[in-house]
């Protein structure tokens, strides 16, 4: 059983436009995250979210935005793609500091 | 500022011998220091983790040592396997971890048979 989940795999789309990344975990846990791993494979984190807060990482740009519909789910929606853009984004969860990491998403702007 | 800093950058082991990857920190807020293995195309996944009221952890073949004073703390693989090469992330988060995981820049291993 696959703990955390991420999709799609690949995303492959021309500057300007408007997509998402679907993540979901099973592991019951009450936190989740959003990294991006650059072409260096620098992991950077983006955000953190439970069901009472947001924490957004200050260098994030606005175009990104994470939504929750539920304790089990963490999708991340970007507008107006820019070529930075390009990276891998995992997804991760964690309960007490442990945090589980998702297969990632490879992005590519065109 | 790079809070985290890892080193090396690469690192060549024969197999059976010992690899050795060291990491520094400098927020005294950071109370969790775990390490993760990344192959390539997958996520990082968690090998091991200290907290800094210990001085070492040893799971199997994996140790982690932790000098709280010096601020610093590293990974040793004992008799490193061709299958142990891949990219090592050392990492840091302040209690609740609500901040997320400070990465370094990680160290890509290679063990030749």
């Amino acid at each position: 059983d696959t703990a955390v989940s991420q999709t799609p795999k690949y995303l492959v789309t021309q500057m300007g436009n408007d997509k998402s990344i679907k993540c979901e975990q099973n592991l019951g846990h009450d936190t989740m995250y959003w990294y991006k791993q650059d072409s260096k494979k620098f992991l950077k984190i983006m955000f953190s979210y439970n069901n009472k807060e947001l924490i957004i990482n200050e260098t994030v740009p606005n175009r990104f935005s994470p939504k929750s519909p539920d304790k089990a789910h963490l999708n991340l929606h970007i507008n107006s793609l820019e070529l930075g853009d390009s990276a891998v984004y995992f997804c991760a969860s964690s309960r007490v500091g442990e945090q589980f990491f998702g297969p990632g998403t490879r992005l590519t702007v065109l | 500022q790079q809070q985290v800093k890892q080193s090396p950058q690469s690192l060549i082991v024969q197999k059976g011998g010992i690899s050795i990857i060291n990491c520094a920190y400098e927020n005294t807020a950071f109370d969790y220091f775990p390490w993760y293995q990344q192959f390539p195309g997958k996520g990082p996944a968690l090998l091991i983790a200290i907290r800094p009221d210990v001085s070492e952890k040893k799971e199997g073949r994996f140790t982690i040592s932790f000098n709280k004073s010096a601020k610093q703390f590293s990974l040793h693989i004992m008799d490193s396997q061709p299958g142990d090469s891949a990219t090592y992330f050392c990492a840091a988060s302040k209690k609740g971890g609500a901040d997320g995981l400070t990465f370094g820049k990680g160290t890509h291993l290679i063990i030749q048979p």
